[in-house]
């Protein structure tokens, strides 16, 4: 069965500090990998997406992630955090069967970011 | 203004009795699921179904069951037989299964 592995449980930085958050799978064929951020009171939403193409990819307010595929990681990035991007940030992986159709939406077990001002 | 609905946001329940979750979308997507959120463990899927009348088991359905009568509605049941349903439940929906997924608000449940 396919696992995802988020190491950093808490990760507290200071506003402009650099982030990068750590995100590893277990399988080898085809994933689409995804980045979900839930800030405090709010719903679950995407931070960026990767199905094909470019391995880095840009999502929303100044976060990117690179899939390098040789080391089944998706890390998160931002070169400089603010106070609003505290956090609890979630991987998800979805594995693709040989069928095209895919295995359940894996998620690691999150990392919370607090950023202080 | 499209989204996911669940209602209640928090549902207090006695041991015993069965609770019904409530969750509908009006994006028109064909997916629909439903996690359960613990403190340090991240989500896990408990159904979740890909078109209407049918439905799968994720890693705990045990004590849980669900309908999909309706595109627009999966309501989830937790059942007495739920060892631990004290929880954050959350539904999402996605237009196929490839797809990234699109959450709700979230119900807290707490049963004593």
């Amino acid at each position: 069965a396919q696992s995802v592995s988020q190491h950093n449980h808490h990760v507290i930085l200071s506003e402009a500090a650099s982030l990068e958050l750590g995100c590893n799978y277990s399988y080898g064929g085809t994933v689409n990998l995804f980045w979900y951020v839930q800030y405090p009171g709010q719903h679950l939403q995407l931070l960026l997406k990767y199905f094909s193409g470019d391995p880095l990819v840009k999502g929303i307010k100044g976060f990117e992630a690179e899939f390098i595929k040789s080391k089944f990681s998706f890390n998160l990035r931002k070169p400089s955090v603010q106070w609003s991007d505290t956090a609890e940030y979630f991987c998800a992986v979805n594995a693709i069967i040989s069928s095209g159709s895919a295995r359940q939406l894996t998620f690691g077990s999150g990392t919370q970011l607090t950023v202080l001002p | 203004d499209g989204g996911i609905t669940q209602s209640p946001k928090y549902l207090f329940r006695k041991e015993g009795q069965n609770v019904t979750l409530s969750c509908e979308q009006n994006l028109n997507h064909d997916a629909m699921y439903w996690y359960r959120q613990d403190p340090g463990q991240g989500l896990r899927l408990i159904y979740y179904s890909q078109i209407v009348n049918d439905f799968q088991k994720g890693d705990i359905a045990e004590g849980y069951s669900v309908s999909r009568e309706k595109k627009e509605s999966f309501p989830l049941t937790v059942t007495s037989a739920q060892k631990n349903p004290t929880a954050f439940y959350l539904c999402a929906s996605s237009k196929r299964g490839l797809d990234e997924q699109y959450f709700g608000p979230g119900t807290r449940l707490t049963v004593t």
